[in-house]
């Protein structure tokens, strides 16, 4: 069974500090994709990654992706409150079938 | 483009009553995804389509649900009859079949069954 897991589930981090969200599968897949969902809110789409090495920028957030290690990470930098939101990461191993992660609910507090 | 639409925003309804929720994904795009998310359970694949047609209805829970999709730019989930526990937010997403086939979620139907 593909299995999509992130750590932390919860990430309570001051204003300034940096933090990483790691998002491990379990099988080999063509993409990666990054999600953030603010409170009641739909789901935001953030980054795709797409091969072994990939790095993509946005902000304050930076996503990579290691194929061999089957790992993604999403790192942020001198965090600020407007980035508390829930994270997600999926993978699409081969369809068009997205398997989502737990999620990790970061609040950032000031 | 207005994004994908999600029709009604908020449903509270009796359980044994039957529910409709409704779905306009991005024109143009040939893929059409329904989620359930809970705070149990996380995001699940409810069932998609490719071309107006279901590919993969696995996840639907059982057959109180129900899916369809007549045309491009509307499908539906039905849920007949409804129980609490369908309680939770509905999500419908659309992606294109090319480049990153990156999905797009509509806004959300959140589902109460008392």
């Amino acid at each position: 069974e593909l299995k999509v897991e992130q750590n932390p589930l919860f990430l309570s981090m001051q204003e300034g500090k940096n933090y990483t969200i790691y998002c491990n599968y379990s099988t080999t897949s063509d993409r990666l994709y990054w999600y953030r969902q603010d409170p009641g809110k739909s789901l935001e789409s953030l980054f795709v990654l797409l091969s072994n090495g990939a790095v993509k920028q946005e902000g304050r957030l930076m996503a990579s992706l290691d194929t061999k290690a089957r790992l993604s990470t999403l790192h942020i930098t001198a965090a600020v409150h407007d980035l508390s939101a829930t994270y997600f990461c999926a993978v699409a191993p081969g369809t068009y079938k997205y398997i989502f992660g737990t999620g990790t609910r970061l609040k950032v507090l000031a | 483009d207005a994004g994908v639409i999600q029709s009604p925003r908020h449903e509270v309804t009796e359980m044994g009553q039957e529910v409709t929720l409704r779905c306009k994904p991005i024109s143009g795009h040939d893929y059409l995804f329904w989620y359930r998310q809970t705070m149990m359970r996380g995001l699940e694949l409810l069932i998609y389509f490719n071309n107006n047609v279901p590919i993969d209805d696995s996840g639907m829970p059982e057959d109180r649900f129900s899916a369809k999709m007549p045309n491009a730019s509307f499908s539906t989930l039905k849920i007949q009859p409804s129980e609490p526990r369908d309680s939770a937010v509905y999500f419908c997403a659309s992606s294109e079949n090319r480049g990153y086939y990156e999905q797009y979620f509509g806004p959300g139907t959140r589902l109460t069954v008392t």
